[in-house]
């Protein structure tokens, strides 16, 4: 089975400086990896994904992923970290399920802090 | 207008209950799904339905029945209530149930055990 891992419960940053929110996977065959952000009280939102094609994926609110295959990680960054970014990423992974259809496994979710 | 919407967004019931979440999406996806996030806000998919039909089904207790009465419709039915149950449920939809398409997820209803 896919899986991914979110190695860090929780990140602190100043406002203004980067971030970074890291995430490994661990799948057989080609991955399909998803960031959604939650923000409190809210549904989780979509960010970003690779599917295929160039390792830097852009996506919304200035988040970009890098995609590694060599080092199979998936990490998520920002160039400049806004109070607003603070929030709850899960990165995701697709997998197969026993009925043969997609699903998403999600990660454990890494709580970002950014600091005025 | 809500692309997906639950109701009821807070539920707190007595153990054994028998109790519904409704939920809608306007986005014209073919695609659903169920998910639990436990307190440790662990997320888990527990059901999809793709045009009305079950695709996905979990290891989910069967006191929990999702029904789909049209593509844009997805409840969660959840019988005898148990504590464990307590959890924040999410529904989902995707246009289709092809693995890259996002899924766009409505705000969570907190359910609560007494």
């Amino acid at each position: 089975a896919q899986s991914v891992a979110q190695p860090e419960d929780q990140v602190n940053v100043a406002e203004g400086n980067p971030l970074t929110v890291k995430c490994t996977y661990s799948v057989s065959g080609n991955p399909y990896l998803f960031w959604y952000v939650q923000y409190p009280n809210r549904g989780l939102q979509f960010l970003l994904k690779y599917i295929t094609g160039d390792n830097l994926v852009k996506g919304s609110y200035g988040f970009e992923a890098e995609f590694n295959k060599s080092q199979t990680s998936f990490h998520l960054k920002k160039p400049s970290a806004l109070v607003s970014d603070s929030a709850l990423y899960f990165c995701a992974v697709r997998d197969l399920g026993r009925d043969s259809s997609y699903k998403l496994i999600f990660g454990s979710g890494t709580r970002l802090l950014v600091r005025p | 207008d809500t692309a997906v919407s639950q109701t009821p967004k807070y539920l707190v019931t007595q153990m054994g209950n028998d109790k519904s979440i409704k939920c809608e999406q306007n986005l014209g996806h073919d695609t659903m799904y169920w998910y639990k996030q436990d307190s440790k806000k662990f997320l888990k998919i527990m059901f999809s339905y793709n045009n009305k039909e079950l695709i996905i089904n979990e290891t989910v207790p069967n006191r929990f029945s999702p029904k789909s009465p049209d593509k844009a419709h997805l409840n969660l039915h959840i019988n005898s209530l148990e504590l464990g149950d307590s959890a924040v449920y999410f529904c989902a939809s995707s246009q289709d149930a092809s693995s890259y398409n996002e899924q766009f997820f409505g705000p969570g209803t907190r359910l609560t055990v007494l």
